[in-house]
This record gives structure tokens, C-alpha cells and sequence, in this order.
């Protein structure tokens, strides 16, 4: 069955400290990788998302993501944190056999503390 | 002007009720879907309608009827409703069923049975 794995359930760190969050998903032909972003009390944006080309994809507020395919990976970063982004980091994968179906990973909640 | 509305936000009512969620999407996509976050925030999908027609049926119980009177707009129903379905129901839409697999997520319903 396809699966989306995020390795910490809970980060927390200080502001400017750099970020990284794991995502692994199971093999399921060709994906199309999302990284969503829920506020606290706020609805799911996107953060960035990878098709194809480039495997360093930029997202908006300073994030970046890598797509290593080798090691089914997509793990987000962003260098230095600030204390508004503190929320919950959802990644997703769209298996295109599957058709427009996210299959999403379980979340990571991210403290900033200022 | 919001793209993806969902009424009410907020929803608390009794074991054995039936209740219903509305969902409309400014954006002119042809495809919606429902979501479920439980309590530990990990989402699932449960329908998707492309152009009114149902695509995706995940397995949720007959309970749960989702209906699309056009394909701006997907209510979600539930009937007798039970404690395991407390959680938020996050309706979303994308451009088309083949493509992107970008979704676009309302700010969710929160639903409490007592």
C-alpha cells in the first residue's frame, strides 16, 4: 500500500536555529511531492511542490526541499527558523496511478521558541 | 474572497444525530474531496468528485453520503453520528482529476459528538 512516512512527530527549536524535516514514501511509480503547511488554526497551504526538472525545489517563506529518488525522500529545510513558523508540516505524494490522490504523511508539529 | 468555504466551522452535537457539512470552491476546478484529520492530525482521504461524479470512495461507512449538486459545491452528510467521528473534515479542491495534484484545502469543520 502506498505510504507516507515523517520521521518526527514533534521539533522544537529556538529561531535562527536551521530546520529539517524528513519524508519518506513507499514506491509507487511516479510521484508528483508536496509539502503542505497548517498554521495553528488556520487551513492547509502549500508549501512547495515537485514534479519534476530540478530535484532542489524553493517554496515560498524560505523553504527548500530536495527529492532524493533513490532513497524515496523529500525532506524539507529551511536554514533559519523564525518564530512564525511555528505550525504543523504535512508532506504528500500524489501517485499518478493513483490518479489526483494526495496521500499524506502524518505530520510533524514544529515549535519555534523565541 | 475565499477559494475553498466550508459552513459551519464549528459543529458539536449528539451520538445518533445526522448532520451535514457544505463545502464551494471559488476557483472553477472540476474536482473536490473530503478529508478527514483525526486527533492526531493525520489526514485521510475520503471522497473526491470530479464534475459531480464520484471518483475516489475511500472505505468510510455508509454513514457518511457526500453529495454534489454541481461542481462548485460538495456537502458532506453523515448520518447517526457515532464518537469516532469527531475530528475536522477538510474539504479541497484541485484544477482537474489527471493533473497536478495540487489541492487547495478549505479551513475545516470541526465536528464534536457528545
Amino acid at each position: 500500500a502506498q505510504s507516507v512516512s515523517q520521521h518526527n512527530h514533534h521539533v522544537i527549536l529556538s529561531e535562527a536555529a536551521s530546520l529539517e524535516l524528513g519524508c519518506n514514501y513507499s514506491y509507487g511509480g511516479t510521484v508528483n511531492l508536496f509539502w503542505y503547511v497548517q498554521y495553528p488554526g488556520q487551513h492547509l497551504q502549500l508549501l512547495l511542490k515537485y514534479f519534476s526538472g530540478d530535484p532542489l525545489v524553493k517554496g515560498i517563506k524560505g523553504f527548500e526541499a530536495e527529492f532524493i529518488k533513490s532513497k524515496f525522500s523529500f525532506n524539507l529545510r529551511k536554514p533559519s527558523v523564525q518564530w512564525s513558523d511555528t505550525a504543523e508540516y504535512f508532506c504528500a505524494v500524489n501517485y499518478k496511478a493513483a490518479g489526483n490522490k494526495l496521500t499524506f504523511g502524518g505530520g510533524t508539529r514544529v515549535l519555534v521558541k523565541p | 474572497d475565499t477559494a475553498v468555504s466550508q459552513t459551519p466551522k464549528y459543529l458539536v452535537t449528539q451520538m445518533g444525530n445526522d448532520k451535514s457539512i457544505k463545502c464551494e470552491q471559488n476557483l472553477g476546478h472540476d474536482t473536490m474531496y473530503w478529508y478527514k484529520q483525526d486527533s492526531k492530525k493525520f489526514l485521510k482521504i475520503m471522497f473526491s468528485y470530479n464534475n459531480k461524479e464520484l471518483i475516489i470512495n475511500e472505505t468510510v461507512p455508509n454513514r457518511f453520503s457526500p453529495k454534489s449538486p454541481d461542481k462548485a459545491h460538495l456537502n458532506l452528510h453523515i448520518n447517526s453520528l457515532e464518537l469516532g467521528d469527531s475530528a475536522v473534515y477538510f474539504c479541497a479542491s484541485s484544477q482537474d482529476w489527471v493533473n497536478t495534484g495540487e489541492l487547495f484545502f478549505g479551513e475545516g469543520s470541526r465536528l464534536t459528538v457528545l
